[in-house]
């Protein structure tokens, strides 16, 4: 049972548009939502959080919002640029759980 | 600073070594972690440690034997692997808060694992 779900396993946006990333879960108890960046061989690179509190978090370019009645989050980049062609993991966690539950990530490419 | 150093960046292992792989973070974390990823996959929790401790084994197989010397390093001894053991290993740290670890992990580069 896939408990966090990226339905799109691509996605291609053109330089300077807005990307958004779409993540849908299905655990109630999730309290915590990441978005992590990964680049082939190697780690994953943290982008941004939220917490269940609230329902939008932003960092610069980067924004997630979260739905908790829907049980979606999104994560938009706008700008986007070159450089942010990469492959996108949502992950969740609960309290008091040492685990992150991840998506099967969304490739994403940044068109000139 | 959120550094995860990881060595070696790739092993290359025949069925019959014994390697180590080693993880270091100096950012105070107490939670310690080793993740595997196939191509194409999202990263697969191995083990948690906490305060030193091992908090979490996700029924992994006794080749593959996890070590916490201290808080800011971890080591995952590797023994008579299998060539489908071959994947990317990655370490991730998180501050330990209160007995949750509903936080942010970070992750190192990887070692890069094939297995002959």
């Amino acid at each position: 049972d896939q408990q966090v779900k990226q339905n799109s396993p691509s996605l291609s946006v053109q330089e300077g548009r807005i990307s958004i990333l779409n993540c849908d879960y299905t655990n109630s108890m999730f309290d915590y939502f990441l978005w992590y960046k990964k680049y082939p061989a190697e780690g994953p690179t943290f982008l941004i959080s939220i917490s269940s509190i609230k329902d939008k978090n932003e960092d610069g370019r980067f924004t997630v919002f979260l739905n908790k009645s829907a049980k979606h989050l999104s994560l938009h980049i706008v700008p986007s640029q070159p450089g942010d062609s990469a492959v996108y993991f949502c992950a969740a966690s609960e309290e008091g759980a040492q685990k992150l539950v991840f998506g099967q990530g969304t490739r994403l490419t940044i068109n000139p | 600073d959120t550094e995860v150093t990881q060595t070696p960046k790739h092993l290359v292992m025949g069925m019959t070594n014994k390697k180590s792989l080693k993880c270091e973070q100096h950012m105070g974390h107490r939670a310690m972690y080793w993740y595997k990823q196939k191509a194409k996959k999202p990263p697969e929790l191995m083990f948690v440690y906490s305060y030193e401790k091992l908090s979490i084994n996700e029924s992994v197989p006794s080749r593959f034997s996890p070590e916490c010397p201290n808080s800011s390093l971890l080591n995952l001894h590797l023994h008579a692997l299998q060539p489908e053991d071959s994947a990317l290993y990655l370490c991730a740290s998180s501050h330990q808060t209160r007995g949750t670890v509903a936080d942010t992990q970070y992750f190192g580069p990887g070692t890069r694992l094939t297995v002959l």
